[in-house]
């Protein structure tokens, strides 16, 4: 029982440079999120799914995509870095409370 | 607009001592108030959490205090310990979904 494991735990892009950011759950869980954190900044959501099929924006959506490809699986899409998105993405998933992924950093050059 | 302010940024306790972190929000419409551990290099996990119809939940050395009419929580750590030592963060949201709003966050150090 993994929990929620993200993919990759490390990447550095180029600006304008493209990347998606895994993410599966086998808790059987219906709804997934997608975070970031930043120094001083807390979590915010990015996107989130609150059932296989559906999709929607969260607090800082601009620049990114989101796939919900089955019910365990939930994939984050930047088409085109840019520094801004250098941050530690976190991916989630909740029945009652929120399971947390152990994160992807991500630098953009 | 930061809609859940914790305080302080840091904090550095002595081991045995009481740690004690604050947050205030703006939308009376919250109902659910937790609070995460994080552990360098891992994802947050849930701590203790909190709904307005109570004062105060206590689960072990972890208490939340929560006050209704001023719009505040705060995390109590009784007998702070040096695995203590993580960034703790509060939230909040709306019927304990997962579209959780955080605070800033709280680097705790306790020194042994």
């Amino acid at each position: 029982n993994a929990g929620v494991t993200q993919t990759p735990k490390f990447q550095v892009l180029k600006t304008g440079q493209s990347m998606t950011l895994q993410c599966a759950q086998d808790m059987n869980h219906n709804s997934m999120y997608w975070y970031r954190q930043d120094p001083g900044m807390g979590l915010r959501l990015i996107y989130y799914s609150a059932s296989e099929g559906t999709t929607d924006k969260g607090e800082v959506p601009n620049g990114y995509n989101v796939s919900r490809l089955n019910k365990r699986e939930f994939s984050l899409r930047l088409e085109s870095a840019a520094p801004s998105q250098t941050s530690v993405y976190f991916c989630a998933s909740s029945y009652e409370k929120l399971f947390f992924g152990s994160g992807t950093q991500l630098s953009v050059l | 607009q930061q809609q859940v302010k914790q305080s302080p940024q840091s904090l550095i306790v002595q081991k045995g001592g009481i740690s004690i972190i604050n947050c205030a929000y703006e939308n009376t419409a919250f109902d659910y108030f937790p609070w995460y551990q994080q552990f360098p290099g891992k994802g947050p996990a849930l701590l203790i959490a909190i709904r307005p119809d109570v004062s105060e939940k206590k689960e072990g050395r972890f208490t939340i205090s929560f006050n209704k009419s001023a719009k505040q929580f705060s995390l109590h750590i009784m007998d702070s310990q040096p695995g203590d030592s993580a960034t703790y963060f509060c939230a909040a949201s709306i019927n304990q979904g997962g579209k959780l709003i955080f605070g800033q966050g709280t680097e705790l150090s306790v020194k042994p």
